[in-house]
Formats: structure tokens, C-alpha cells, sequence
């Protein structure tokens, strides 16, 4: 089943304690990409990546780090975190376009629920 | 950057009504999808339209990108049509960021 794979799906952790959300997708998709859900502000990006080992900065980076090792993983990396990340974090993926090598349709994972206490 | 506004915020309708949701953008964009989030959260595609009609079943949607703008019509409609249906577009700014609209949310009476 072609599918995008977030874990885990609920966290709780306190301020300043590293934490990875990992991000796997089996259809050998091209473009992925990592936004945060906040009520009244919809989904901001906060990186992207064309393809392995290269990644850009989405509307909101700060405080995240991203990698892109290997084509189907793009985990989410959060060195320090802090209560104002504390949001809902979906996970994407989609195909390049030939025509202009932008993203195709994209596809979500179920989203991971993120407190920071 | 560019601005995506969705109209209306909220919309309550009976079963089986129809109901024209509206997306614009304020520049020129390379792409526009529509999306519906469930009530559970989940995010579904419903099209991928930077100009032109689509239609899939009871829905179907419009972007003149000329004009700046997209509608997502949604005919006889069901409960299960509750949620909130998300624009997002990819501007032609060099970049291949995305970004949303904050949304129209959508219930759906029995």
C-alpha cells in the first residue's frame, strides 16, 4: 500500500530534550516536505527537500533541523525544543514534475502530535 | 511572499445543499492543490489544478490563474463532506515552497 509513515504519533517531552520524528514514504517520491498545523494559522512549511541531500528552508525553519540521506526518509530533528513548538506536524511527499521539476500532487502522512511542556 | 486567502472561514449547510468554496492568491503560482482534512485530522488530496476543471464526482474545481483564484464546488452534500478544505499553491518565485490558505471550515447537517 503506498503510504507515508510518521512516527510516533503523539509526544509529550519537556524543554530542551532532543527529539527526531521520523518521516518514510514507499513510493519512491522525489519531493518531500514537513509543515506544522496551529488553530487560526493553517500549515506552514517548515522544510523541504528536491531529492537526497538537498533540503531548503520552508516558511518557518526556525528551531528545526532536517536530513535527507536515503530517497524514502526525512526525519524531522528538533535539537532544543521549546513550548511554542508544541503544534500538530504532518509529513509529505509527491513526485517531481518533468516539465519544471516542481512537486506533483502531494500526499500526507497521519500527522504527529507534538506537546513541549 | 505570496497570500492565499480562503472564503468563507465557516460554512454550516443542510444535507444535500451545494456549496462554492474560494481560494486567492496574490501572485502568480506554478501549482494549486486542494485538500480536505477530516475530522480525525487526516489529510486528503482532492486536486491538483494550477488552471483549468476538474471534477470527481460531487466535486469539481475551477483555477483561472490569470485572475487569481480557484473554487472548489461541492454538490448534494454529505456528512462526510465535514472538515476543513485547505488551498495550498507553489508561487513561481524560484522556490518550490507551498503555502496554505488557514482554511474553510465546513459541517455538514444530517
Amino acid at each position: 500500500e503506498a503510504q507515508v509513515t510518521q512516527n510516533p504519533r503523539y509526544l509529550i517531552t519537556v524543554t530542551g530534550k532532543k527529539l527526531t520524528v521520523t518521516c518514510s514514504q514507499n513510493m519512491n517520491h522525489e519531493y518531500m516536505s514537513w509543515y506544522r498545523q496551529d488553530p487560526g494559522l493553517g500549515l506552514r512549511q517548515i522544510y523541504y527537500s528536491m531529492n537526497v541531500e538537498v533540503t531548503d528552508k520552508g516558511d518557518v525553519p526556525e528551531g528545526y533541523k532536517v536530513s535527507r540521506k536515503e530517497k524514502r526518509n526525512f526525519p524531522l530533528i528538533l535539537e532544543s525544543p521549546s513550548p511554542n513548538q508544541t503544534s500538530l506536524y504532518f509529513c509529505a511527499s509527491s513526485y517531481t514534475l518533468l516539465v519544471d521539476g516542481g512537486p506533483d500532487t502531494q500526499y500526507f502522512g497521519p500527522g504527529t502530535r507534538l506537546t513541549v511542556l | 511572499g505570496i497570500q492565499v486567502e480562503q472564503s468563507p472561514p465557516d460554512l454550516i449547510l443542510q444535507e444535500g445543499a451545494n456549496s462554492t468554496l474560494r481560494c486567492n492568491f496574490s501572485d502568480s503560482v506554478n501549482n494549486l492543490q486542494w485538500f480536505h482534512q477530516n475530522p480525525w485530522g487526516q489529510l486528503i488530496n482532492l486536486f491538483y489544478i494550477p488552471s483549468g476543471t476538474k471534477q470527481n464526482g460531487r466535486l469539481s474545481a475551477t483555477t483561472v490563474a490569470t485572475e487569481r483564484y480557484s473554487l472548489l464546488y461541492i454538490s448534494s452534500s454529505q456528512t462526510t463532506d465535514s472538515g476543513v478544505y485547505f488551498c495550498a499553491v507553489e508561487s513561481t518565485s524560484g522556490t518550490y515552497k507551498y503555502i496554505f490558505g488557514t482554511g474553510t471550515r465546513l459541517k455538514v447537517l444530517a
